[in-house]
């Protein structure tokens, strides 16, 4: 694809309930990274992925949140047994080489999670 | 302690004006500093990088980086009203946990036309 993509754009989920969040790089991008994004606030790092493995996960707020990138392609993010705090916009980022954050990171457009 | 700093603004400068964007990190290590652009509603585009001392310069943005006082900025020249967005600073921190960009949390622009 022309860019980095993310489902569903938008989720409305009640306290308790799990979500997944899906995120589609740029062709051919080694490097995957995900990030939260309260309102008003700069995005927070929550995990990095080069290929399928997953190299620092140290941005994970609890052990509610967990992602995988079985293929080296896309991931998802799962957030069990959601929180009020839960919400916010969750971004994912590409990149082409294997230098970690140092590559310059495309975003994606981004899902808006909303907990009720 | 927040490891990237910003004034929050909201920056108001008229069209045509030089907008300055100020930034300051706290690691003494990190070596590679970026400048992103996100408008409301959107995701964060990459606008500048900057990784050595001095200034680099992309048209009507000059990144400005000084690692003995760990400050970067970000100018804009004859601003416009379409650069009215919230800007980014952006910071590779390494640690045992690994390599992260630490954001910081913006500063909104104002253009007034």
């Amino acid at each position: 694809g022309a860019g980095v993509s993310q489902s569903p754009r938008y989720k409305v989920a009640k306290r308790g309930q799990d979500v997944a969040l899906r995120c589609d790089p740029i062709s051919g991008h080694v490097s995957l990274f995900w990030y939260q994004q309260a309102l008003g606030q700069g995005p927070e790092f929550l995990t990095y992925f080069q290929n399928e493995a997953q190299l620092d996960k140290s941005g994970l707020p609890s052990d509610r949140f967990f992602a995988e990138r079985p293929e080296g392609s896309v991931s998802t993010l799962k957030i069990q047994r959601t929180q009020q705090e839960d919400s916010a916009v969750y971004l994912c980022a590409s990149s082409l080489e294997t230098s970690g954050s140092t590559d310059t990171q495309y975003f994606g457009p981004g899902t808006r999670l909303t907990v009720l | 302690q927040k490891e990237v700093e910003q004034n929050s603004g909201p920056l108001s400068v008229p069209e045509g004006a030089i907008a300055s964007l100020n930034c300051t990190y706290s690691d003494r290590g990190s070596q590679s500093f970026f400048w992103y652009r996100q408008y409301s509603g959107k995701s964060p585009e990459l606008i500048m990088s900057i990784y050595s001392n001095g200034d680099k310069e992309d048209g009507r943005f000059t990144a400005q980086l000084n690692k003995a006082s760990q400050y970067v900025s970000l100018l804009i020249r004859d601003s416009q009203p379409s650069d009215s967005a919230t800007y980014l600073c952006a910071v590779i921190v390494i640690s045992q946990a690994g390599t992260a960009l630490i954001f910081g949390k913006g500063t909104t622009l104002s253009v007034s036309s």
